[in-house]
């Protein structure tokens, strides 16, 4: 079975521009979590999405956004990107809510310059 | 809110050594679950080893072992006869379902370096 799977890899964006990453959970999955690591530190929270609907949020400005699509997949939108959101940002699927296993992808690395 | 603290910023030790990463964490829920994820060069994070908090014992996966001491909120991971691909970051966290969210609260990481 496909692990959770994010794309792109790796990308460059300007500062101003607007930018979306997208995953997918592995498959039965229905929680998507979206976390952004800075370098040298531990993952921050940004989102968690549950049966489509936000179940979480993490301490982000406005600029940061998601959503969950019916087949489970996920986009993080950023708006207005700033020079500090330059980051791994990491994607997390679980199969239920109340599941303590998070299975991570190998994360999209944010460029911003 | 809750905090998760690792003060070991960088570990190195030989092949086949036993090496012990620290972690401290502070929080006023009583139900809660720990964990130690493993993220190599590839970023993948790899979930190594879970505690719950409500089990009196350790956990333990292999060659991976915890020392869970509620009262004074720590939660060590000890690695025994370590080998050239546990090489990588190591992130302690945390979880409860504050709000309803299932959020993990990471440290900030130890890099372990196991030499040949």
């Amino acid at each position: 079975d496909a692990g959770v799977t994010q794309s792109p890899t790796h990308l460059i964006k300007t500062r101003g521009q607007q930018v979306t990453l997208r995953c997918s959970p592995i498959s039965g999955h229905k929680s998507v979590s979206w976390y952004q690591q800075v370098l040298g530190q531990g993952p921050q929270f940004i989102f968690q999405y549950y049966e489509k609907e936000e179940r979480g949020r993490g301490n982000f400005p406005d600029r940061f956004s998601a959503r969950q699509f019916p087949n489970y997949s996920s986009e993080l939108n950023v708006n207005a990107l700033l020079l500090g959101d330059s980051a791994l940002y990491l994607c997390a699927s679980s199969p239920w809510r109340g599941n303590t296993e998070a299975f991570f992808g190998q994360g999209t690395r944010l460029t911003v310059v | 809110a809750q905090t998760v603290t690792q003060s070991q910023p960088e570990m190195s030790v030989q092949e086949a050594e036993t090496v012990t990463l620290s972690c401290t964490y502070d929080t006023s829920e009583s139900n809660y679950y720990l964990f130690w994820y493993k993220q190599p060069p590839s970023r993948q994070m790899i979930l190594v080893i879970r505690q719950e908090a409500y089990k009196q014992q350790n956990a333990t996966e292999n060659r991976f072992s915890v020392n869970f001491q509620k009262a004074a909120k720590s939660f060590s991971l000890k690695i025994s006869d370590s080998q050239l691909g546990d090489t990588a970051m190591y992130f302690c966290a945390f979880m409860n379902w504050g709000q309803g969210a299932q959020k993990l609260v990471f440290g900030q990481g130890t890099r372990l370096t196991i030499n040949p």
